[in-house]
């Protein structure tokens, strides 16, 4: 079955570093999706991607982060300074259509510490 | 704004015991509801979906209704077992392509 893949499953890095997560979609899905979730608090949403833009972003996405789809399989999110409160679990989606009719299919996650 | 609220958990029940993990919902517009279950090691998946007031949406025997008079989607299920021990997420989009908005997570442990 195909699946959605995230690497690395855990990062740790100093603040200040530039850190680039890695997600492959499910081939023939359309939407991208970031979310993260700090330990003990909501998933909440960063950004999704269509057609080859950002099509919505969160507050949270400020100009410290950045996607991108380099060659049409991988789907990155670079933080480009991290800070303390960047530590959670950053999840990648991807779905076939839009998030209100479609079934969004998540990675495993990628843990960020941030010492 | 797009809100979920999910009953705090953890949760630990005996098998065969009933579940009922409450979710409310706060949205401008008409949203979808979802419940998505983490299963350890594993990323979200849909557990089910409901569109519009009334629906019920239902799979590997757990159920929630979309209630509009009550702005819930509360998830049953009437016997658990070991394997249904993860973590489930409440979650609403409205309409158009407005972000999934998720609950916290609600862990669930059950116990043989």
């Amino acid at each position: 079955e195909p699946e959605v893949t995230q690497t690395p499953s855990h990062q740790v890095t100093q603040m200040g570093q530039e850190v680039i997560l890695r997600c492959v979609p499910i081939s023939n899905h359309l939407y991208f999706y970031w979310y993260r979730q700090i330990l003990g608090q909501k998933v909440e949403f960063l950004v999704s991607f269509y057609n080859n833009e950002i099509s919505e972003k969160s507050e949270i996405f400020d100009d410290q982060f950045s996607v991108e789809r380099p060659d049409g399989s991988n789907f990155t999110l670079k933080i480009r300074s991290t800070k303390l409160e960047d530590s959670a679990m950053y999840f990648c989606a991807s779905s076939l259509q839009g998030p209100n009719t479609g079934e969004l299919f998540f990675g495993e996650g990628s843990r960020l510490t941030v010492l | 704004g797009n809100s979920v609220t999910q009953m705090e958990g953890p949760v630990t029940l005996s098998e065969e015991a009933f579940l009922t993990i409450n979710c409310t919902y706060t949205a401008t517009g008409y949203p979808s509801l979802f419940w998505y279950v983490q299963y350890p090691g594993e990323g979200l998946q849909l557990l089910l979906k409901a569109t519009k007031a009334d629906d019920k949406g239902s799979n590997k025997g757990f159920e929630a209704t979309y209630r509009k008079e009550t702005t819930s989607f509360h998830l049953e299920k009437g016997s658990v077992q070991v394997s249904d021990s993860a973590v489930y997420f409440c979650a609403l989009s409205t309409s158009g392509n407005t972000p999934l908005v998720f609950g916290k997570g609600t862990r669930l442990s059950v116990i043989a």
